[in-house]
This record gives C-alpha cells, sequence and structure tokens, in this order.
C-alpha cells in the first residue's frame, strides 16, 4: 500500500516546454487534489476532482489542465511552461478531512 | 483580513522547553480544524485534528476558541524532533474548501 505516488520527484524544465506530473494512489478515494507550494508560502490549490471523470478549477488554475480518467490517476499537466511555474508541486488525496499527500514534484523552469 | 493567519516564526526554542502557537481563521462558520506538520522538503502530514472541547495526543494539545476564532497548538517537553514547520488547516463550511495557513517554523535548540 504506496498511498499516493508522485513522478518525478524532480525536472527542470526550459521556458515554453510541456510535461506532465504524475500523481496515483490506491487507496480507492474519490477525491484527489493538485496543490503548489511555493518558498516559505502556503499552498495554494490548483485543480481538485470528486471523482472519475470530474474535474474542478482550485485558486490557481491558469497554465494547468487535468484528467480524471481512473479513479487512481490524477495528471497534472503544464503546456507551456513559464518561470512562475517554479514551485513544489503535492498531489493528496482525503478521507474524513484526513489529506495523505504524496512526496511531491520539485520543478524548476528556466 | 485573510481567511487563515499564523505567525511565521521562525520559533527558537530550546529543547525540553514549551512552545504554543496560535492560528486565527476568518470564517465564523467553520467547522472543522487540523494542524499539519511539515519537515523541511517533504510533504506535510497530519498532526492532530482539533475539537471543541480541546485534545491531547501525548506531548500535544490542541485547543479550539471559537468566541474569538483561533486554534492553538501547544507542544510541551519539546524535543529536536519537533524542529519543522506546523500547518493550520481550516474548512471554509460555505463551499467545503479547505484552506491552509502558511505554517509556522519551529527550531528547537540543542
Amino acid at each position: 500500500n504506496a498511498g499516493v505516488t508522485q513522478t518525478p520527484k524532480f525536472r527542470i524544465l526550459k521556458i515554453g516546454q510541456s510535461m506532465t506530473l504524475q500523481c496515483t494512489q490506491d487507496m480507492n478515494h474519490n477525491y484527489m487534489y493538485w496543490y503548489r507550494q511555493d518558498p516559505g508560502m502556503g499552498l495554494k490549490l490548483i485543480y481538485y476532482s470528486v471523482g472519475a471523470g470530474i474535474t474542478d478549477k482550485g485558486e490557481v488554475p491558469n497554465g494547468y489542465n487535468v484528467s480524471r480518467s481512473t479513479t487512481e490517476d490524477f495528471p497534472l499537466r503544464l503546456e507551456l511552461a513559464a518561470p512562475s511555474q517554479t514551485s513544489v508541486y503535492f498531489c493528496a488525496t482525503i478521507f474524513n478531512y484526513g489529506y495523505t499527500f504524496g512526496s511531491g514534484t520539485r520543478l524548476t523552469v528556466v | 483580513r485573510k481567511e487563515v493567519e499564523q505567525d511565521p516564526g521562525p520559533f527558537n526554542v530550546p529543547e525540553g522547553a514549551t512552545v504554543a502557537f496560535n492560528c486565527t481563521y476568518s470564517n465564523s462558520a467553520s467547522q472543522s480544524f487540523f494542524w499539519y506538520r511539515q519537515d523541511c522538503r517533504k510533504e506535510p502530514k497530519l498532526l492532530m485534528s482539533v475539537y471543541s472541547s480541546g485534545n491531547e495526543d501525548g506531548r500535544f494539545t490542541a485547543q479550539l476558541n471559537r468566541a474569538s476564532q483561533y486554534i492553538s497548538l501547544l507542544i510541551r517537553d519539546s524535543k529536536l524532533s519537533d524542529s519543522a514547520t506546523y500547518l493550520c488547516v481550516v474548512n471554509r463550511d460555505r463551499d467545503d474548501k479547505i484552506i491552509f495557513g502558511k505554517g509556522t517554523r519551529l527550531h528547537i535548540l540543542p
């Protein structure tokens, strides 16, 4: 039982490149979330999903896209990377208000 | 006023001392409150929920003051391993969104 798995752990992108951050959970939870955390700042919600086939925007969705074709997977897509997207990205599920986070993806856009 | 506010610290506390943090929230209808712990370069992990009557888990005590709209975390007999950032989390009931504070950094000094 791995919980929430994120890949990759680290990535450096050039401006304008695209990439997909992968997130998989094996807890069969319906709710999944993507957060970003900038240095010294709190977590900001990018997108979330309440179940397969359902996604919704969070606080800072611009520049990102998501999909939820299965309960297990919730990938986050960056289409045209910008320096402002340099951050640590956390995927999470929730059960009875208790979040389980993945270990994060550190993304640098140069 | 921000929805969830925390003193960013850092709190530099000698080992064995007692330390307390407060977190204020702006939505008086909020019902659910939590403390999360985040180690440097790691994902947040649930430390404890905060109940109306207050609750204790070993050296940690959480309190809720609805009248003044704040929650607190007390750590007794602090250990070096308590060094981390402590995040206050509030459930915003009107739309069931969960809001993270920016965190309070704690350094336990030997």
